[in-house]
């Protein structure tokens, strides 16, 4: 079975800085999916960023950015240049090649002014 | 585009209540998926439709649970009869068969059972 492993507790950030989530996972599967998924106090579950296994550089959307270190099994996502409306659940996902997208347990970000 | 659509947004019942939670997918999208979110399993796979066919329900909990995808636009997740460790949010999402990408999700179900 696949396993997403976030461990982080709740995190503080200032304002206009920029925030590391840890995503580690454990797969045996050659070709996979990872995902990273913001759910604010509303509920929704909105995409953020993509990285496919075999994409050898690492994905970028806007503010986002996924460092992907494909040989320790990490999938960490860079928030830059934080704002208050970045306060939400981060949720780390992997599509293996069952199809059967595995969430982590989330971190909690919290942005001050 | 109007995004999954789901109904209701909210559901208070009774245990030993009938319980059906509505999902219209983003039109074109071929793959279809419920979950359920708790505090304490967090988000859980329940089942996965590709083309209205289920291809995997091994995340539905018990009998009490069933769903269905009569057709691309529509589906259904029962529960029948329902209990309070039923409680929680229950998200439909959506994914279009020219990509592996992203699932978009809808806005979700949030179910009580008293």
């Amino acid at each position: 079975a696949q396993k997403i492993t976030q461990t982080q507790p709740g995190m503080f950030v200032q304002e206009k800085e920029a925030v590391t989530l840890d995503c580690t996972y454990d797969t045996s599967d050659q070709s996979y999916g990872l995902f990273w998924y913001k759910q604010p106090s509303s509920g929704e579950m909105i995409f953020l960023i993509y990285q496919g296994s075999y994409d050898e550089q690492n994905a970028t959307e806007g503010r986002y950015s996924l460092n992907f270190q494909k040989a320790r099994k990490s999938a960490n996502l860079v928030i830059s240049a934080s704002q208050l409306g970045d306060s939400a659940m981060y949720f780390c996902a992997m599509n293996p090649e069952s199809n059967r997208l595995a969430f982590g347990k989330g971190n909690q970000v919290v942005v001050i002014p | 585009d109007a995004g999954v659509i789901q109904s209701p947004r909210h559901e208070v019942t009774e245990m030993g209540q009938e319980v059906t939670l509505r999902c219209k997918p983003i039109s074109g999208h071929n793959s279809l998926f419920w979950y359920r979110q708790t505090m304490m399993r967090g988000l859980e796979l329940l089942i996965y439709f590709n083309n209205n066919v289920p291809i995997d329900d091994s995340g539905m909990p018990e009998d009490r649970f069933s769903a269905k995808m009569p057709n691309a636009s529509f589906s259904t997740l029962k529960i029948q009869p329902s209990e309070p460790r039923d409680s929680a949010v229950y998200f439909c999402a959506s994914r279009s068969g020219r990509t592996i990408n992203e699932q978009f999700f809808g806005p979700g179900t949030r179910l009580t059972v008293l």
